[in-house]
């Protein structure tokens, strides 16, 4: 089945920093989806990305999916004390319609 | 809005026992799956329901659990004779039917604790 890898598993920055996260594959995806999960909360859908070299905003948030489909990743321009969790990049599909196979994810810690 | 419903919310139980967790799902969602989540890590793929019927299990799910959804509506993880390493976050998730890989939206998990 399709795996991603996602790096760093760890962020820690200062309100107003700048952070990424990186989601990586050794064969070509069909899709990828990025959820972020708050501290004792459940994964939330963020977004789904189809197309090659495809890029989605939603508001400080930018997501990308490489011309290749092997690798997607999620930006947070000014982060702030609200963007904490975890995020997870997760590829559907397979022989079941929207299975999730999910990346490691990526700790992110604000500092205020 | 009512999203997805799990419950319980915690299980303790002790090492052989048997649990039973249910799910209800958004209520137009006729697809519906069961991941497991430990610490640190991102969920894990069990199972897979299209309306009533058990579509996929992961090579990892033991003899030991089992999935129902018998109405095509609610859903039951059973995980029988219990065993330490089965301590997780059992979550349930459903998505609308139709083409494509829609997004997932998650309940807030069943925690089990074995002792």
């Amino acid at each position: 089945g399709q795996q991603v890898m996602q790096i760093p598993q760890y962020q820690h920055v200062q309100e107003g920093e700048d952070f990424t996260t990186y989601c990586n594959s050794s064969t070509t995806l069909s899709n990828i989806q990025w959820y972020k999960q708050r501290p004792g909360g459940h994964p939330v859908f963020l977004i789904q990305l189809v197309k090659s070299g495809e890029v989605k905003k939603q508001k400080r948030l930018t997501f990308q999916f490489g011309e290749a489909k092997k690798n997607s990743s999620l930006h947070i321009t000014a982060t702030q004390t609200t963007d904490v969790g975890t995020y997870f990049c997760a590829v559907a599909g397979g022989t079941s319609y929207g299975k999730l196979t999910f990346g490691q994810g990526t700790i992110l810690t604000v500092h205020p | 809005d009512t999203g997805v419903s799990q419950n319980p919310r915690h299980k303790i139980t002790k090492r052989g026992q048997n649990v039973t967790f249910r799910c209800d799902p958004i209520s137009e969602h006729n697809r519906l799956y069961w991941y497991r989540q430990t610490l640190g890590q991102g969920p894990e793929f069990l199972t897979y329901f299209q309306n009533e019927a058990q579509l996929e299990k992961s090579r990892l799910l033991s003899d030991r659990f089992s999935a129902e959804r018998p109405k095509g509506s609610f859903s039951t993880l059973e995980i029988q004779r219990t065993e330490q390493g089965d301590s997780a976050m059992y979550l349930c998730a459903s998505s609308p039917g139709g083409a494509g890989n829609q997004p997932q939206h998650f309940g807030d998990g069943t925690r089990l604790s074995i002792l």
